[in-house]
């Protein structure tokens, strides 16, 4: 069974450029969060979508946006980079984003911002 | 948001040496999960809990869910040089999602 797919898996965009990332989670699997990873902040939640719709969010700007396909792929979308959005973004997966499920996270898209 | 206090923030040990690692929160968590990340990945999940007092092992690594459900602890018995890497805990706080809380990280480096 395949794991949760990024691409990406690096990126170097300047600043004022928006960059979009891929995830496809392990088949079977409708939940599909989002993390940012920094070495100050470590790892933090951006949002979660499932059904296509965005179940959950975290403390972010607007800048940072995602969404869902049916086939429960996900892009995630930053819009006028920052140097501060340097980072790991990982997304993860699970069956339905309940609490007694397990999380998986793919390798991850190295983004760097200059 | 919440914070997960993970300690020790770095371990160099001998490799064969068991290992202890926590986390503590202020905030009650329904689930726990510990993973081990090497540079360049994704974290890899070793050990989910799901209930107070719960432990699980998974080969040489055991954790236990805190009876207080604010904390967890991980071990790793018999260290080997392959047990290097970053183990992180994540709490989820109850039925909202894949939103996990991350401890900070325990750094840790096995020497032969």
């Amino acid at each position: 069974k395949a794991g949760v797919t990024q691409t990406p898996r690096y990126l170097i965009k300047t600043r004022g450029q928006q960059v979009t990332l891929s995830c496809s989670p392990i088949s079977g699997h409708r939940s599909v969060s989002w993390y940012q990873q920094t070495p100050g902040q470590g790892l933090q939640f951006l949002f979660e979508y499932f059904s296509e719709t965005q179940r959950n969010k975290g403390n972010f700007p607007g800048r940072f946006s995602g969404r869902q396909f049916s086939n429960s792929r996900s892009e995630m979308n930053v819009s006028t980079l920052e140097l501060g959005d340097s980072a790991l973004y990982l997304c993860a997966s699970s069956r339905a984003g309940r609490y007694n499920e397990k999380l998986f996270f793919g390798s991850g898209t190295q983004l760097s911002v200059l | 948001g919440q914070q997960l206090n993970q300690s020790p923030q770095s371990m160099f040990i001998q490799e064969g040496e068991d290992v202890s690692m926590n986390c503590t929160s202020s905030s009650i968590f329904n689930t726990w999960l510990w993973y081990k990340q090497e540079p360049g990945e994704g974290p890899v999940l070793l050990i989910a809990l799901y209930k107070a007092g719960e432990l699980t092992s998974n080969g040489r690594l055991t954790a236990q869910f805190g009876i207080t459900r604010k904390d967890s602890f991980l071990n790793i018995s018999a260290s080997i040089p392959s047990d290097v890497g970053i183990y992180f805990c994540a709490g989820q706080l109850g039925d909202t999602g894949n939103q996990f809380y991350f401890g900070t990280g325990t750094s840790l480096t096995v020497i032969p």
